[in-house]
């Protein structure tokens, strides 16, 4: 099946700070990539949808000016939360669309985060 | 009430035996997702099933769209299976939203 990688794995930074999270699928185009986010022991929230080359799509209730969504080309999406506080600690997981099925998502595996 | 309803929330199973989890949604889809995801947290698309069953290894899936259910089976359980299993329903016209389950956490004992 197709590969979707994200980097780093797991990030601790200072609050105030900023955090830039890579999302690639590895051997496919992914025309659209999706960022969610998960609270320990809850679903996955879907935080914004974001198609290769056009500003992303935000969730109702997700600030776009804090998490920064740039999907510069059809295999790599990043997020970048700014300004980052303890509240935005989580588990943030991508999702890119594309390859042989086009309706088939494939997840990357996840970067947690944890700001001090 | 969740459109899309798992069961059981938990199961805990001894190597070897069969398993089943259940999914029943309450909205209108094409298809549906099953996804793993392992401690640690990464998640692994096992099934995107439109249609009667689909098998990959010990893994098989069925679903039923005019009864609104699909269940996920497990051959010859083993620990490495331990995961919490979710499943999810695609809405809204481009299908990028999903209704998540709440996910079954499967504890596989040797």
């Amino acid at each position: 099946g197709a590969v979707v990688s994200q980097h780093p794995s797991r990030v601790i930074c200072k609050s105030g700070t900023s955090v830039k999270i890579e999302c690639r699928s590895l051997d496919f185009q992914a025309t659209t990539m999706f960022w969610y986010r998960q609270f320990p022991k809850q679903s996955l929230m879907l935080m914004a949808t974001s198609n290769e080359g056009s500003k992303a799509t935000y969730e109702q209730g997700v600030e776009k000016d804090k998490f920064l969504i740039n999907h510069a080309s059809l295999t790599l999406s990043t997020l970048t939360v700014t300004s980052a506080h303890p509240e935005d600690s989580s588990f943030y997981i991508c999702s890119a669309r594309g390859g042989d099925d086009y309706n088939e998502q494939f997840f990357g595996p996840g970067t947690r985060l944890t700001v001090l | 009430k969740n459109e899309v309803e798992q069961s059981p929330q938990n199961l805990t199973a001894q190597e070897g035996e069969f398993i089943t989890i259940n999914c029943s949604y309450s909205v209108g889809i094409s298809a549906l997702h099953w996804l793993q995801q392992h401690p640690g947290g990464g998640i692994v698309s096992l099934f995107m099933l439109s249609s009667g069953k689909k098998k990959h290894g010990r893994l098989i899936a069925t679903i039923n769209i005019q009864e609104k259910h699909s269940s996920l089976h497990i051959t010859a359980s083993h620990p490495r299976d331990s995961a919490v299993y979710i499943c999810a329903a695609p809405w809204g016209n481009t299908g990028n939203q999903f209704y998540f389950g709440t996910g079954t956490s499967l504890t596989v004992i040797p």
